[in-house]
């Protein structure tokens, strides 16, 4: 397997710009998580999807920010629009679920997408 | 107060030498612990999972004491190679909370 695989790996923008990330889990894990993270704040969840429905969004900072999860092997994190504040690495993780098998609860990430918003 | 609370860190130590890690955890209804591991720059990667009977992979022993919501990592005959920063995982019902992470250099 591939692992977890994110797009881009890096993007730039200026401000006010619309930002899409991309994610495609481990094929078989049923839980997909979005992590933001800066030095001020450490590792943040922002939503995380089991079996492609969102479960916990409480993290989402505000309403420009926006997750959807359309199948089991693709999510999308977007940003509209995107602010200065919003510059971090934002990481997707996926994992089996509590009753999958060994190695529930185990994240795996993806390398993650580093943005810069000017 | 954070829902994850590890030492702040960092620690400088030489090759060779022994270091032990401090992590507290507010959420007693928390399941499942783990520690992770991140290079500069890189993704957390699983260094391994804890369990309520204390557990060793190799150099590292892990430990939780659910009484006091504290899991600890010790790390012994240090490598350079450990250098790295070590992240304290809780997960409730499928929500993993990290800590922010600390810090261990390991010089020659």
């Amino acid at each position: 397997d591939a692992g977890v695989i994110q797009s881009p790996r890096h993007e730039v923008t200026e401000m006010g710009q619309e930002v899409t990330l991309r994610c495609k889990p481990i094929s078989g894990h049923n839980s997909l998580f979005w992590y933001r993270q800066t030095m001020m704040r450490g590792l943040e969840l922002l939503i995380y999807f089991n079996n492609n429905v969102p479960i916990d969004d409480s993290g989402m900072p505000e309403d420009r920010f926006s997750a959807k999860m359309p199948n089991a092997s693709f999510s999308t994190l977007k940003i509209q629009p995107s602010e200065p504040r919003d510059s971090a690495v934002y990481f997707c993780a996926s994992s089996l679920t509590p009753g999958q098998g060994a190695g529930a609860n185990v994240l795996t990430f993806g390398a993650g997408s580093r943005l810069t918003v000017l | 107060r954070k829902e994850v609370e590890q030492d702040p860190g960092p620690f400088n130590v030489p090759e060779g030498a022994t270091v032990a890690f401090n992590c507290t955890y507010s959420n007693s209804a928390s399941q499942s612990f783990f520690w992770y591991r991140q290079d500069c720059r890189k993704e957390p990667k699983l260094l391994m999972s804890v369990y309520s009977s204390g557990n060793e992979d190799g150099r590292f022993t892990a430990q939780l004491n659910r009484a006091s919501q504290y899991i600890s990592l010790l790390i012994r005959d240090s490598k350079l190679s450990d250098s790295a920063t070590y992240l304290c995982v809780v997960n409730d019902a499928g929500k993993s909370t990290f800590g922010d992470g600390t810090t261990l250099t390991v010089k020659p």
